[in-house]
């Protein structure tokens, strides 16, 4: 069935450096999703990336789905506090699923 | 206001009891979710539904049981049978079919078995 991986695994960044976070598919997805978890909260939804080669962004973060469509990227620049929290990615609900990755736990320290 | 809710936010079993937990949503979605997420690790399907009298197991299905008698609930039972039933619960929601289908998660039960 359809895995999705994420590295690394835990992140550990100063505040004001750049982090990135790598999803990767065993198939090709129609589209990806990332979604960000506060420590102790649920997971919120942050953009979905459909066309091969996609880049997104939203203020400090920049979203890239790949041209073979089978990885992706999220990246935030000059990270804050606020930045805190485990990134996950997930392939579409085919097979009525969703499939997560294992997520990326970004800490930053002040 | 729409959305999914969970209750309780905090539950505690004894060893040898089931337990029920709720989740409602009234963002119409036709598929419900449920996942399990143990301390520092990532979302595990339990079961999910995409109509209303049917539901599917996923991956971590052993010792948990749910209905779908609401297109709006879909409530998840944590069984005797499972044995470490410790965990953070999530339910989610989407729609069924076109482009965008982003799941919509309920802010989780805490159960701690005592």
């Amino acid at each position: 069935g359809q895995q999705v991986m994420q590295i690394p695994q835990y992140q550990h960044v100063q505040e004001g450096e750049d982090f990135t976070t790598y999803c990767n598919s065993s198939t090709t997805l129609s589209n990806i999703q990332w979604y960000k978890q506060r420590p102790g909260g649920h997971p919120v939804f942050l953009i979905q990336l459909v066309k091969s080669g996609e880049v997104k962004k939203q203020k400090r973060l920049t979203f890239q789905f790949g041209e073979a469509k089978k990885n992706s990227s999220l990246h935030i620049t000059a990270t804050q506090t606020t930045d805190v929290g485990t990134y996950f990615c997930a392939g579409p609900p085919g097979g009525q699923n969703f499939v997560f990755g294992p997520g990326t736990r970004l800490s930053v320290l002040p | 206001d729409g959305g999914i809710t969970q209750s309780p936010k905090y539950l505690f079993r004894k060893e040898g009891q089931n337990v029920t937990l709720s989740c409602e949503q009234n963002l119409n979605h036709d598929a419900m979710y449920w996942y399990r997420q143990d301390p520092g690790q990532g979302l595990r399907l339990i079961y999910y539904s995409q109509i209303v009298n049917d539901f599917q197991k996923g991956d971590i299905a052993e010792g948990y049981s749910v209905s779908r008698e609401k297109k709006e609930s879909f409530p998840l039972t944590v069984t005797s049978a499972q044995k470490n039933p410790t965990a953070f619960y999530l339910c989610a929601s989407s729609i069924v079919g076109g482009a965008y289908t982003e799941a919509f998660f309920g802010q989780g039960t805490r159960l701690t078995v005592v």
